[in-house]
């Protein structure tokens, strides 16, 4: 099984809603990402999960909260959103490696639009 | 992304070859990517290479990189329809890092 799952495909929301993303991997990988990706442009880092534990954070604003419950698992939690934020959100897995290429599988991504 | 540069498309024939390039910045990177991303689906590492090469073939795709140029390029051969996707180059985050960041993406449009 080399597939990362995502849910839901679609959602549309207003701004203030509060609702959740979800993504799962089965492959036994100990690194989670979360990327937003607007229309024609290239997937910007959101946060990094290794071994469970937030690693990575790039000055995203506090409206978008991850969580990983455990290592199969990474949700990403919304709450007062802004319509700029509307995009679409990549959940991607890794073995978890220091280094090498430690090989990113992508899910197909969840389309948020915020009204 | 803001650093690594890609044309945005490229439109070839079918069973001709397509050249994708690239510039980037970095000349610690330890490992450079080519990932594919088809209409509607996420992103798939298509192939890498490790800096200490100058080249890598890999059935019909082919890396060419050149570190005095910082420039990268990926060929495809006999390209098909099903290759229309958008190609992003992408460089790690930093020079010991595995994690990429992408470059603004090659549209590619395969006409029968």
């Amino acid at each position: 099984d080399t597939e990362v799952t995502q849910t839901p495909k679609h959602l549309v929301m207003g701004m203030t809603n509060k609702k959740s993303l979800k993504c799962e991997q089965h492959m036994g990988h100990r690194a989670m990402y979360w990327y937003k990706q607007k229309a024609k442009k290239p997937p910007e880092l959101m946060f990094v999960y290794s071994y469970e534990k937030l690693s990575i954070n790039e000055s995203v604003p506090s409206r978008f909260s991850p969580e990983c419950p455990n290592s199969s698992l990474l949700n990403l939690h919304l709450h007062a959103l802004q319509p700029e934020d509307s995009a679409l959100y990549l959940c991607a897995s890794s073995q978890g490696g220091l280094a090498g290429t430690d090989t990113q599988y992508f899910g197909p991504g969840t389309r948020l639009t915020v009204l | 992304g803001e650093d690594v540069e890609q044309s945005l498309f490229l439109s070839v024939r079918e069973g001709d070859s397509s050249v994708i390039n690239c510039t980037y910045t970095d000349s610690s990177s330890t490992y450079l990517y080519w990932y594919k991303q088809e209409p509607g689906a996420g992103l798939q590492l298509l192939t890498y290479i490790f800096s200490n090469m100058d080249m890598k073939q890999d059935q019909r795709l082919t890396v060419l990189l050149n570190k005095k140029d910082k420039h990268l390029s990926l060929r495809i051969a006999d390209t098909q329809t099903g290759d229309s996707a958008i190609y992003f180059c992408a460089e790690p985050l930093s020079g010991g890092s595995y994690i990429p960041t992408f470059g603004r993406g090659t549209s590619l449009i395969v006409h029968p």
